[in-house]
């Protein structure tokens, strides 16, 4: 069993450039959150969504947008990347109900130069 | 909107001792999730202890412990015969039962580091 998994694991823009990140589970999971970690900052929420096709914002959803075609795959995508985007960022999914255990990506190491 | 703070951002213990991190929390909810996760250099998360908010009795896994007051919004993590691969970042996250988002609000993190 795989979990969360999350596409690729590092990378380096330049400024304008575009991207997606992916974040595979294979959980059944309902829920899927995007995440980004910065430095004495803890995780903030970017996008997350529930079920199929239901995506919303969170706390910090400018320059990032996000698709769930199929319940088990969530993408992030950055636009025209700024350095602003330098971040860890790390996806989650969770089955509805209760105290359940989010289980987390390994995340992904970006860098805007 | 609910807020989580760790007022140490950093903390060491010897080896063999006990240390508590701090975890403090805003909301006018009354009934919620708390949770400790641990993030060890390898950057993965991993959840360490959960509370449910309506459940009196503190949380206990293994050497983990959690010091609940649901007056005083503190949930404190006391880590017993700490061991060298307890030294990680620690993070306390609350989450709330109302509403269908369900996601999980961090604290800013301790970094606890252990001395052999």
């Amino acid at each position: 069993n795989a979990g969360v998994t999350q596409t690729p694991k590092f990378r380096v823009l330049k400024t304008g450039q575009s991207m997606t990140l992916l974040c595979a589970q294979d959980m059944n999971h309902e829920y899927m959150y995007w995440y980004r970690q910065d430095p004495g900052m803890g995780l903030r929420l970017i996008h997350y969504s529930v079920g199929e096709g239901t995506t919303a914002k969170g706390e910090v959803p400018d320059g990032y947008n996000v698709s769930k075609k199929k319940k088990q795959n969530f993408l992030l995508g950055l636009e025209s990347a700024a350095p602003s985007q330098t971040s860890v960022y790390f996806c989650a999914s969770r089955v509805q109900g209760g105290s359940t255990e989010a289980f987390f990506g390994q995340g992904t190491r970006l860098t805007v130069v | 909107a609910q807020t989580v703070t760790q007022s140490q951002p950093e903390m060491s213990v010897q080896e063999a001792e006990t240390v508590t991190l701090s975890c403090t929390y805003d909301t006018s909810e009354s009934d919620y999730y708390l949770f400790w996760y641990k993030q060890p250099p390898s950057r993965q998360m991993i959840l360490v202890i959960r509370q449910e908010a309506y459940k009196q009795q503190n949380a206990t896994e293994n050497r983990f412990s959690v010091n609940f007051q649901k007056a005083a919004k503190s949930f404190s993590l006391k880590i017993s015969d700490s061991q060298l691969g307890d030294a990680a970042m620690y993070f306390c996250a609350y989450r709330s039962m109302e509403g269908s988002q369900g996601n999980l609000i961090f604290g800013k993190g301790t970094k606890l580091s252990v001395k052999p």
